[in-house]
């Protein structure tokens, strides 16, 4: 079975800390994505990663960055949180999209920011 | 993608089978249909997909029309532990890495 890892399932940081949020998966998967899942929003991408070292921004990439120095993990960074970025975080990984094999998604972080 | 229509909420009795209905009647050829579903708290989980063909896992079978313009999601035997908030999405395979769900059907599983 595919596993993604999140590092936390629930973190409080401040406003203005620079928050990371780590992810692993064990599927030797080429793509990781980075989501966040608000009420009534529904899921929104912040940043996709093809490749180590390569990433694309999704959605709402603004106060966020990423990093990919290996190909098991995908790192979210928030550089000065604030309080709007208080929200579940969810990490992805699938193979090759021209596969068609799913997204699968780690266990989720509840991140909220005081 | 194509958008799809799925009932808002649907109860179920525990052990019995549960057919959870999904309708896609946009559905271009080269679009699979995936099924993932999201207990509170945890992230979504992948269920099943297809492309015309019915499938069948450790999870679910998947049955999609002939004309493959709705689809049906099939947990043999509910458990209590099957109660979340089940999405249907259509997607082709091909550039399309943006997951988005709708607001999918509430399954409630009762003993």
């Amino acid at each position: 079975d595919v596993k993604v890892t999140q590092s936390s399932r629930y973190l409080v940081k401040r406003t203005g800390e620079k928050v990371f949020l780590e992810c692993v998966q064990d599927m030797d998967h080429e793509n990781m994505f980075w989501y966040r899942q608000d009420p009534g929003l529904g899921l929104r991408l912040i940043y996709f990663s093809y490749d180590v070292k390569m990433k694309e921004k999704g959605d709402i990439p603004e106060g966020y960055s990423v990093s990919r120095e290996k190909k098991e993990r995908f790192s979210l960074i928030l550089e000065s949180a604030s309080t709007n970025q208080t929200s579940m975080y969810l990490c992805a990984s699938s193979a090759p999209l021209y596969s068609n094999q799913p997204q699968h998604f780690g266990d989720g972080t509840r991140l909220s920011i005081l | 993608d194509a958008k799809t229509t799925q009932p808002t909420s649907m109860d179920c009795a525990e052990g019995r089978a549960a057919n959870l209905p999904c309708n896609h009647s946009t559905i271009s050829g080269n679009e699979y249909v995936y099924w993932y579903r999201q207990i509170h708290s945890q992230g979504p989980q992948y269920i099943i997909h297809g492309l015309k063909n019915n499938e069948t896992n450790e999870m679910a079978s998947l049955i999609i029309t002939e004309d493959r313009k709705s689809s049906t999601l099939i947990l043999p035997h509910a458990t209590l532990r099957d109660t979340a908030v089940y999405y249907c999405i259509v997607r082709a395979r091909s550039n399309d890495y943006k997951l988005s769900f709708g607001a999918g059907t509430t399954v409630t599983v009762r003993a």
